[in-house]
């Protein structure tokens, strides 16, 4: 596609539900990225693949936190057990190779989760 | 550890006047990047304009420029002849020199434009 697309674009999930966010980067982009960007705050790293390699996971702030991009196309985030601290808007990047600087991001519109 | 500082939360300009966005930041990298990104309420990230920390020169794009200080670690971001489309969140970013490449961001400016 043209661009990175999100889905869903809002969420609302009782709080202990399991939730599922999706990431279509763009055609042929090798590296994604997953940011969590929690109300009046910039984004925070979450994860990052290249292909279908999840080559850091250090900013998942949980257990409860899991990505996978199977086909090293599609990247779901799932959040398990949900809780409040985790409402927050869940963006999407994706680039042709790595740094934002020498190949650029692509991000999304992101997904808003609100867990009541 | 890095870090990225924007110390003021609001700003406000009026239509055609320019106003400067302030940004500092840490990181023991010699060689590293830094970014300015808009995001409107749409929330997606549009990248305004970066600076790679080795060159001296300011980066320029058109309407915005940076004042880039290497020793100071700072990094602000000017924005001239200001128009109702640039009031947006402004986030300051550093990349991450490592593996990742990822971005580190700052808690952003609200910029409002005034007609």
């Amino acid at each position: 596609g043209a661009g990175v697309s999100q889905s869903p674009r809002y969420k609302v999930a009782k709080r202990g539900q399991d939730v599922a966010l999706r990431c279509d980067p763009i055609s042929g982009h090798v590296s994604l990225f997953w940011y969590q960007q929690a109300l009046g705050q910039g984004p925070e790293f979450l994860t990052y693949f290249q292909n279908e390699a999840q080559l850091d996971k250090s900013g998942l702030p949980s257990d409860r936190f899991f990505a996978e991009r199977p086909e090293g196309s599609v990247s779901t985030l799932k959040i398990q057990r949900t809780q409040q601290e985790d409402s927050a808007v869940y963006l999407c990047a994706s680039s042709l190779g790595g740094g934002q600087f020498n190949y650029g991001y692509t991000f999304g519109s992101g997904t808003r989760l609100t867990v009541v | 550890a890095q870090t990225v500082t924007q110390s003021q939360p609001e700003m406000s300009v009026q239509e055609a006047e320019t106003v400067t966005l302030s940004c500092t930041y840490d990181t023991s990298e010699s060689d590293y990047y830094l970014f300015w990104y808009k995001q409107p309420p749409s929330r997606q990230m549009i990248l305004v304009i970066r600076q790679e920390a080795y060159k001296q020169q300011n980066a320029t794009e058109n309407r915005f420029s940076v004042n880039f200080q290497k020793a100071a670690k700072s990094f602000s971001l000017k924005i001239s002849d200001s128009q109702l489309g640039d009031a947006a969140m402004y986030f300051c970013a550093l990349e991450d020199g490592g593996a990742t490449n990822k971005l580190i961001f700052g808690t952003g400016t609200l910029l409002a434009v005034q007609p």
